[in-house]
C-alpha cells in the first residue's frame, strides 16, 4: 500500500471566525503564488493567486499576502465556513519556466 | 462542464504488472501535467507536455512514462508497479508556456497497488 506521509500542521478554528494560513516558499525566482484549496478525494481547486509585483491580492472572502523579504505567503480567510474545511496548498512558480512547485500544505478543521 | 478528465478514478492493479492511467481536456490548453500525491503530501511533479514537448523531472522515476497522442489526451504509463507507487496521480493543464497560467487540475485517480 501507500507509504506512511507526513503528518499536515493543522488548524482548527470555529465556525465564523477568521483563520489565517501560512507559508514559507524557497525559490528566490519565483514571480507568481496560487493558494488550493484541497478537499477529499478531488483534486486541487483554485483559490486565488498573486504575482510578485503586489504584497496583496483580495477576492471573496479571501486574502493573499505576500512578503517577498522573507519569502513568506499567507491566505487569510474571513467568516471561515464548514464548507471551508480542507487542506491548502500554497505553490510558487517562476515565469520562465512551466513547473509549479507545492508547498507542505494545512489542513483547516471548522468546528461548528 | 468537466474541463479536466480523469479516467478512471479508482485503479488497482498488481505489483509489477503494467496500468495506464488516462486524462483528458475541453479546455484546449498547450500544457498538460502530471502529479503525484501520497497520502497527507503535496502533489508531486512527475513531467509535463508543452504541446508535443515532453519535459521530465529529474527525479522521476523511468518506470514511468508519458504519452499525449493529441491536444486533449494525455496518459501516464507505470511499467512495472511497485507497493510504493500507490498514490493519487492528478492531472492538471494551463494554457501556454513560460507564462503566468494557473492550472486546472482533474478530480485524480487513485491507484492501489496489491
Amino acid at each position: 500500500g501507500e507509504s506512511v506521509g507526513l503528518h499536515l500542521p493543522t488548524l482548527s478554528v470555529q465556525e465564523g471566525d477568521n483563520s489565517i494560513i501560512n507559508c514559507a516558499y524557497s525559490n528566490s525566482a519565483s514571480d507568481y503564488f496560487i493558494w488550493y484549496k484541497q478537499e477529499s478525494g478531488k483534486g486541487p481547486q483554485f483559490i486565488i493567486d498573486i504575482r510578485s509585483n503586489m504584497d496583496k491580492r483580495q477576492g471573496q472572502r479571501v486574502t493573499v499576502l505576500l512578503n517577498k523579504t522573507v519569502k513568506h505567503l499567507s491566505l487569510q480567510i474571513a467568516a471561515t465556513q464548514p464548507g471551508d474545511s480542507a487542506v491548502y496548498f500554497c505553490a510558487e512558480k517562476a515565469h520562465f519556466n512551466n513547473d509549479m512547485r507545492f508547498g507542505a500544505g494545512t489542513r483547516l478543521t471548522v468546528k461548528p | 462542464d468537466a474541463m479536466v478528465i480523469q479516467n478512471p478514478r479508482y485503479q488497482v492493479t498488481q505489483f509489477g504488472k503494467p496500468v495506464t492511467l488516462s486524462c483528458s481536456q475541453t479546455l484546449n490548453h498547450n500544457v498538460m501535467y502530471w502529479y503525484q500525491q501520497k497520502s497527507s503530501q503535496a502533489p508531486k511533479l512527475l513531467f509535463h507536455y508543452y504541446d508535443k514537448d515532453f519535459n521530465n523531472e529529474a527525479d522521476t522515476p523511468d518506470n514511468f512514462q508519458s504519452r499525449r497522442p493529441n491536444t486533449s489526451f494525455c496518459f501516464l504509463d507505470i511499467r512495472s508497479p511497485g507497493l510504493g507507487d500507490a498514490a493519487m496521480y492528478l492531472c492538471a493543464t494551463s494554457r501556454g508556456p513560460r507564462q503566468i497560467y494557473e492550472q486546472y487540475f482533474g478530480p485524480g485517480t487513485r491507484l492501489t497497488v496489491t
